[in-house]
């Protein structure tokens, strides 16, 4: 069974700053991952996605993960942050050929000034 | 894309009733699956909403404690049956366009409070 272990529950980083949100999976097949943001009191938006290829990933809002194999991770990466970036960030995987998500438990990346 | 819209968007209720909540996609999407998300926790999938047959559920959903209807492509109902304070949650729908590794969309969800 697929799993996905976020290890921060929430990271405190003064604005300007680099971060880095980790996570990792287990499966005993493909995957594809995600990494969705939830900003307070709105729905989920995919920020970025691994699906095969290069396993440098950018996304929006100047997001990049990395996809390592060998260490079952895709952590989610970003050289300066920004007040407005303050969200709970979700990590998911599904198995290569599916749309089923599993999610992490989230991480609140809290942007301080 | 597909934008999503649930209502209701918040509900208060009383125990032992039931609410249904609605899901409508503005585009025809291939799958549709609702979530929970329990205060301060991850979203769990409850079940995958299938056109015209009953849903697939997961471990630990049932189908008489959250029935789901869908039927066309476009829309879908979740109820919450005979509430009780732990059912306390957002419910999300969500869905999408593709097939695997397509981006999931979701709604702004369903906040609902059992009393």
């Amino acid at each position: 069974a697929q799993s996905v272990t976020q290890l921060d529950s929430q990271v405190p980083v003064f604005e300007e700053a680099p971060v880095e949100l980790r996570c990792n999976y287990s499966s005993s097949v493909s995957v594809y991952l995600f990494w969705y943001v939830q900003y307070p009191n709105q729905g989920l938006q995919l920020l970025l996605k691994y699906l095969s290829g290069s396993t440098l990933v950018k996304g929006i809002n100047g997001f990049e993960a990395e996809f390592n194999k060998s260490q079952t991770s895709f952590h989610l990466r970003k050289p300066s942050v920004h007040i407005s970036d303050t969200a709970e960030y979700f990590c998911a995987v599904s198995e290569g050929g599916t749309n089923k998500l599993i999610f992490g438990t989230g991480t609140l990346l809290a942007v301080q000034p | 894309s597909a934008v999503i819209s649930q209502k209701p968007s918040r509900d208060i209720c009383q125990r032992g009733t039931s609410l249904t909540i609605q899901c409508q996609v503005d585009s025809q999407v291939t799958m549709m699956f609702w979530y929970r998300q329990q205060p301060g926790q991850s979203l769990t999938l409850i079940a995958t909403a299938n056109q015209g047959s009953e849903a697939t559920y997961e471990s630990g959903f049932v189908i008489d404690k959250f029935p789901i209807s869908r039927p066309n492509l476009t829309f879908s109902t979740l109820t919450v049956s005979n509430m009780s304070p732990e059912d306390s949650s957002i419910y999300l729908c969500s869905a999408t366009t593709g097939v695997g590794g397509g981006e999931l969309f979701f709604g702004e969800g369903s906040r609902l409070t059992v009393l």
